[in-house]
């Protein structure tokens, strides 16, 4: 079935780096949502995207969907060590079908 | 708040035997997902019911079953058990439009040894 990639795979950064995960379709999505998941955890709503070229902040965190809504973008400016975890997009329809997901690694 | 509740957290099974999967959603959300994630794997979603009723399937095996109850908590029930069934299982709860998030419980990881 149809899969929504995530690049990169895995990603470390230092503490205090940028860092973005992108988020691909082959399809146009009718939205995007963004999952958290720390390591031994589940995962955690973060936002939602619908409309074409939206973009919302939460603090450090930057979510953006793209204008033919087939890729969206996580970006987290200055990483702390509370940022690791895997970050998922998601379409949702009807149910939630998952990315690849992005594990993130920050170092101190 | 309540969150959705799992049960249990943790549980071992052998080969060919049974398992229940306990999961009670938030109140007054009417759509319960069940979601099976391997390790380094995204979740991948099996079931899920809107009021009671079945309203989706996915890759869900025929060894696996699921329903709602009259109180809307959900069960899975795994029977004839394999190695490659040891992973996490994670129930959803949302109200049911493409417009909400999900709220995941803490989820059952299963060993099947």
């Amino acid at each position: 079935g149809q899969q929504v990639m995530q690049i990169p795979q895995y990603q470390h950064v230092q503490e205090g780096e940028d860092f973005t995960t992108y988020c691909n379709s082959s399809t146009t999505l009718s939205n995007i949502q963004w999952y958290k998941q720390r390591p031994g955890g589940h995962p955690v709503f973060l936002i939602q995207l619908v409309k074409s070229g939206e973009v919302k902040k939460q603090k450090r965190l930057t979510f953006q969907f793209g204008e033919a809504k087939k890729n969206s973008s996580l970006h987290i400016t200055a990483t702390q060590t509370t940022d690791v975890g895997t970050y998922f997009c998601a379409e949702n329809t009807d149910k939630l079908i998952f990315g690849t997901g992005t594990r993130l690694q920050v170092f101190p | 708040a309540a969150g959705v509740i799992q049960s249990p957290r943790h549980l071992i099974k052998e080969k060919r035997e049974t398992a229940t999967l306990k999961c009670y959603p938030i109140p007054r959300h009417d759509t319960v997902y069940w979601y099976q994630q391997g390790p380094g794997q995204d979740p991948q979603f099996l079931i899920s019911f809107y009021e009671k009723m079945q309203s989706d399937k996915g890759s869900i095996p025929d060894r696996f079953s699921a329903q709602q109850f009259s109180d809307y908590h959900s069960e899975l029930n795994m029977s004839s058990l394999e190695l490659g069934d040891s992973a996490l299982y994670f129930c959803a709860s949302s109200l049911g439009s493409q417009f909400y998030g999900y709220t995941f419980g803490s989820g059952t990881r299963l060993t099947v040894v």
